[in-house]
């Protein structure tokens, strides 16, 4: 079956723009995360997905992100007056979800880069 | 506080040799572990998971071994193959915090035909 899918996979925009990230998570999971991984560290984790509600947002570093998943699949995450520090790569994984913890598959990541 | 780190930073090994990266964490608290690699330009590709009730646990040519006392954790990899060469990164997650992974910095692992 189809694995996490992420669009676009490169954006490049200018300091100060309106940016959005897409996810595509396995079909069936209900569990979706987002995390950001800079050059030559691992990934940092961002929000959770549990359903439609954000069961945990405390890795958004600034109110200028926001992420959402209305319908419970697809999730945007969005980044507001972008600044040169949010270049990274913005990963997507999702998982089973439900209590206990399972194995989260990642999607490709969308390399993100303010000039 | 919450932290994953690796003991090495690269690790260069010959192909058919068996290849061990290292993790410690801090956290008494984590309760499930995974082991991740990633490739150049990819994302993190799922290996292996173990459970805080287990000790080891076995997949396809790879081992993690998980030492609760020191909270120490470690991936064996048999018969190290060229194909193996990628990022290697242990993460964790907290039982009373959800779902989200803490991960480490990473070991690279290259392998010498």
């Amino acid at each position: 079956g189809a694995g996490v899918s992420q669009t676009p996979s490169n954006k490049v925009t200018e300091k100060g723009k309106y940016v959005e990230l897409r996810c595509d998570p396995i079909s069936g999971h209900t569990a979706l995360y987002w995390y950001r991984q800079s050059l030559g560290q691992g990934p940092e984790f961002l929000i959770y997905f549990q359903g439609t509600g954000a069961a945990d947002d405390s890795g958004l570093p600034n109110d200028r992100f926001f992420a959402v998943r209305p319908e419970g699949s697809v999730s945007t995450l969005k980044i507001q007056r972008t600044e040169r520090g949010d270049s990274a790569v913005y990963l997507c994984a999702s998982s089973r979800g439900g209590t206990g913890s399972y194995e989260q598959y990642f999607g490709p990541g969308t390399r993100l880069t303010v000039t | 506080g919450e932290s994953v780190g690796l003991h090495l930073p690269t690790l260069s090994v010959q192909e058919g040799d068996n290849s061990i990266i290292n993790c410690a964490y801090s956290n008494s608290a984590s309760d499930y572990f995974i082991w991740y690699k990633q490739e150049s330009g990819k994302g993190p590709q799922f290996i292996i998971d173990i459970r805080s009730n287990m000790d080891k646990r076995q997949g396809q040519r790879v081992t993690v071994l998980l030492n609760k006392t020191v909270k120490h954790l470690s991936l064996q990899i048999a018969a190290t193959q060229p194909g193996d060469s990628a990022v290697y990164f242990c993460a964790e997650n907290i039982g009373n915090q959800g779902g989200k992974l803490i991960f480490g910095q990473g070991t690279e692992l290259s392998v010498k035909p």
